[in-house]
């Protein structure tokens, strides 16, 4: 099965400030079948991103996914209050699809 | 709008087999477009996909569950249903139905999530 690694695995910003969150897989992922999620305390997980860089519907434009083969990214141009949140990859190319441990952007 | 609640018992013995129930709501399980999932989440940990089931009964299951996994569907009930047998503690997560479009395992919609403890 594919493994993906988020890094870091926490990340210390302020609001306003840029972020950039890291997915790497063990193997390439087929046709950019890669998706973020964005998970709050007690809530289910977010769809952001599909398709690498493909925005679900009603995510806002300063959230942006980008990559291919094996490396991906997901921006957060200028981040709010409410972005402070667990972040997720997901790999659905090959089966199982998997999930990476998730980054945990914090507020500075 | 089309809306996943999980129910089940919030407790089980270890060796036990672990039902949860998913009840579709505003939509119907057998519009033919989506796949029903299972997803789970151990305390403090990340996602783990566990199957998923179409309408027809069609399943496919995580090689790493699937000698303990059966998800069925109930259409009449608008329902799916996952059970796991011979469950231990590292089996205590919160246990998420959702849904995805055929022909991709993006998940846009959620259940709010149900945490099953096993524990004596």
């Amino acid at each position: 099965e594919i493994v993906l690694t988020q890094s870091p695995g926490t990340l210390s910003l302020s609001p306003g400030e840029r972020a950039t969150l890291s997915c790497r897989a063990s193997q390439s992922v087929s046709s950019s079948y890669l998706a973020w999620y964005q998970q709050k305390p007690g809530q289910a997980p977010r769809l952001l991103i599909y398709g690498a860089s493909s925005r679900a519907t009603g995510i806002p434009d300063r959230f942006s996914g980008s990559g291919s083969g094996t490396d991906f990214t997901l921006t957060i141009s200028r981040l709010e209050p409410e972005d402070f949140a667990v972040y997720y990859c997901q790999q659905y190319g090959s089966s199982p699809q998997t999930f990476g441990q998730g980054t945990r952007l914090e507020i500075k | 709008q089309v809306q996943l609640q999980e129910s089940g018992p919030g407790l089980v013995k270890p060796s036990q087999t672990l039902s949860l129930t998913c009840t579709v709501s505003g939509g119907s399980i057998s519009s033919g477009d989506y796949y029903w999932s299972w997803i789970r989440q151990p305390p403090g940990k990340g996602l783990e996909w566990i199957g998923y089931i179409y309408y027809s009964g069609s399943t496919y299951y995580n090689p790493s569950l699937k000698s303990r996994v059966t998800i069925s569907v109930d259409t009449s009930k608008n329902q799916f249903s996952l059970k796991l047998s011979s469950v231990t503690a590292a089996d205590t997560a919160v246990y998420y139905c959702a849904r995805n479009p055929i022909g991709t395992s993006c998940y846009k919609l959620w259940g709010q999530g149900t945490l099953v403890t096993v524990s004596s």
